[in-house]
């Protein structure tokens, strides 16, 4: 999985099976995040988001879990497909009140789906 | 017609030299945002503008500058480029929401 503030890691995956990525993030007043997909030669794309008074939130093959007790977020990809294959990040998003609010990044996790 | 647009896409200078990278938004949103992306290190935010006459410091804005020019205009500038400059340069817009819809990318190579 993926921290905000490590390496990148790899995750390699069956065609067919599910995918699993993680993102561990650091400040306990974030109340925002996004996960993007990134393919090569091309901008972030958003997948899907969630917000801090929710658990789980389901997209079309795509599931986002928060767990804000141990500030963990993870992206679960059904049925992967090789069009799945790219760098995922997940982003947090402190709203400091003032109106005004910055994404972090995480460094990523390259997914990789073998055929 | 993409909704975000960079440009140029790829540009190699000289140190030295000053760069401005153009970014245009069909979105119609107020916040606009420039980070570069460097391999290991994922997306940083140099400068970020919430209108036209909003414009903030992000995380790494030491050697850059911004202009916005229009609110479909936020143009990113380096004054006198320096090889650790070498980057991938996103543009990205929001409205109100949160979610933030990014460009293609310009690849810059400082020799």
């Amino acid at each position: 999985g993926e921290s905000v503030g490590l390496h990148l890691p790899t995750l390699s995956v069956q065609e067919g099976d599910n995918s699993i990525i993680n993102c561990a993030y650091s400040n306990s007043a974030s109340d925002y995040f996004i996960w993007y997909k990134q393919e090569s030669g091309k901008g972030p794309q958003f997948i899907i988001d969630i917000r801090s008074n929710m658990d789980k939130r389901q997209g079309q093959r795509v599931t986002v879990l928060l767990n804000k007790t141990v500030k963990h977020l993870s992206l679960q990809i059904a049925a992967t497909q090789p069009g799945d294959s790219a760098v995922y990040f997940c982003a947090e998003n402190m709203n400091s009140g003032a109106g005004s609010y910055q994404l972090t990044f995480g460094k990523g996790t390259k997914l990789s789906v073998i055929p | 017609d993409a909704d975000v647009t960079q440009t140029p896409r790829n540009r190699i200078t000289k140190t030295g030299k000053r760069i401005m990278l153009e970014c245009s938004q069909t979105k119609g949103h107020d916040r606009m945002y420039w980070y570069r992306q460097d391999p290991g290190l994922g997306l940083r935010l140099i400068y970020y503008s919430f209108d036209v006459k909003d414009i903030n410091k992000g995380e790494i804005s030491d050697g850059y500058s911004v202009s916005r020019q229009a609110q479909a205009k936020f143009s990113l500038s380096l004054e006198s480029a320096i090889p650790n400059q070498t980057a991938l340069y996103f543009c990205a817009t929001s409205d109100l929401e949160d979610e933030q819809y990014f460009g293609p990318g310009t690849r810059l190579t400082v020799t």
